[in-house]
C-alpha cells in the first residue's frame, strides 16, 4: 500500500525552463514532507522540506508547495539546469508521532536538456 | 566530511547463500535505517533503530532477513537464505533524531 505516490516516472525539461515534480499522499497523519535527489550509483541526498503548517518553502532555485486539502505537494525548480538531472523522491513523515521513519514515493527521473 | 559508509558496494551471489551487508553510520547519529530500492516500490523501509534498539522492522521479511546493531558504529543486514527476488539496491541511512536522513551509497545485490 503506497502511501506516497509519484505518478510520473519521468520528466524532460529544457534548460532554463521550470521543472515541476508532483507527489500525492494518502495518509492525513503525515505532517512533514521532504524531497530527496538521487544521482546514479549514489544514495539519495536531502534537498528541501516543508512542515504541514506551511504551504510554501523556498530555497534558491527550489520551491516546495503543499496543498493539504488535496494531499498534494510539488517541487518547482527554476531555472532548470543540466546538473539537476537526477531521480527525485518525495517523502513524508508523521513527525508528531515521534517516529523517525520516512515513507517514500517511487521517484521521478528528471532530465534537463541543454 | 562525515558520511555513511556501506560495504560491499556490489554483491553477486547464488540463491540460497547468506548475504551480509554492513553500514557505518555518521558518528553521533542515533538513528539508523535500512531501505531497499526497487522499481515498483521505490524506497521501502526495512528496519530502523534508535540508540541501537530496533524500533520498527515491520517492512522486513522475518523468515529470512535480520538486522542488528552490534555497536554504535556498525549496523548489519543479513539475508539467509537469499532468493532472486531479493535482488535490489539496499541503502543504509543515519540521522540525529531529526527529520533529515543521510544515506550511504548503497549495496547493489544480485541473487542468481
Amino acid at each position: 500500500d503506497q502511501q506516497v505516490k509519484q505518478n510520473s516516472p519521468s520528466l524532460s525539461v529544457q534548460e532554463g525552463r521550470i521543472s515541476i515534480l508532483n507527489c500525492d499522499y494518502t495518509n492525513s497523519m503525515f505532517d512533514y514532507f521532504l524531497w530527496y535527489k538521487k544521482y546514479p550509483a549514489e544514495g539519495p541526498t536531502f534537498l528541501i522540506s516543508i512542515s504541514s503548517i506551511k504551504d510554501k518553502n523556498e530555497d534558491g532555485r527550489f520551491t516546495v508547495f503543499l496543498n493539504k486539502s488535496a494531499k498534494h505537494l510539488s517541487l518547482h525548480i527554476v531555472p532548470s539546469q543540466p546538473g539537476d538531472s537526477a531521480v527525485y523522491f518525495c517523502a513524508a513523515r508523521r513527525r508528531l508521532s515521534g517516529a523517525n521513519n520516512l515513507f517514500f514515493g517511487t521517484g521521478t527521473r528528471l532530465t534537463v536538456i541543454p | 566530511d562525515a558520511r555513511v559508509t556501506q560495504t560491499p558496494r556490489h554483491k553477486v551471489t547464488e540463491m540460497g547463500q547468506e548475504v551480509t551487508m554492513r553500514c557505518q553510520p555518521i558518528l553521533g547519529h542515533n538513528t539508523v535505517f535500512w531501505y531497499r530500492q526497487t522499481m515498483m516500490q521505490g524506497l521501502e523501509l526495512l528496519a530502523y533503530f534508535r540508540n541501537r534498539a530496533p524500533l520498527d522492522d515491520s517492512g522486513m521479511p522475518k523468515d529470512r532477513f535480520s538486522a542488528e546493531m552490534p555497536d554504535a558504529t556498525l549496523a548489519t543486514l543479513k539475508i539467509q537464505p537469499s532468493e532472486p527476488r531479493d535482488s535490489a539496491v539496499y541503502f543504509c541511512a543515519s540521522g540525529a533524531d531529526t527529520d533529515t536522513q543521510y544515506f550511504g551509497p548503497g549495496t547493489r545485490l544480485t541473487v542468481l
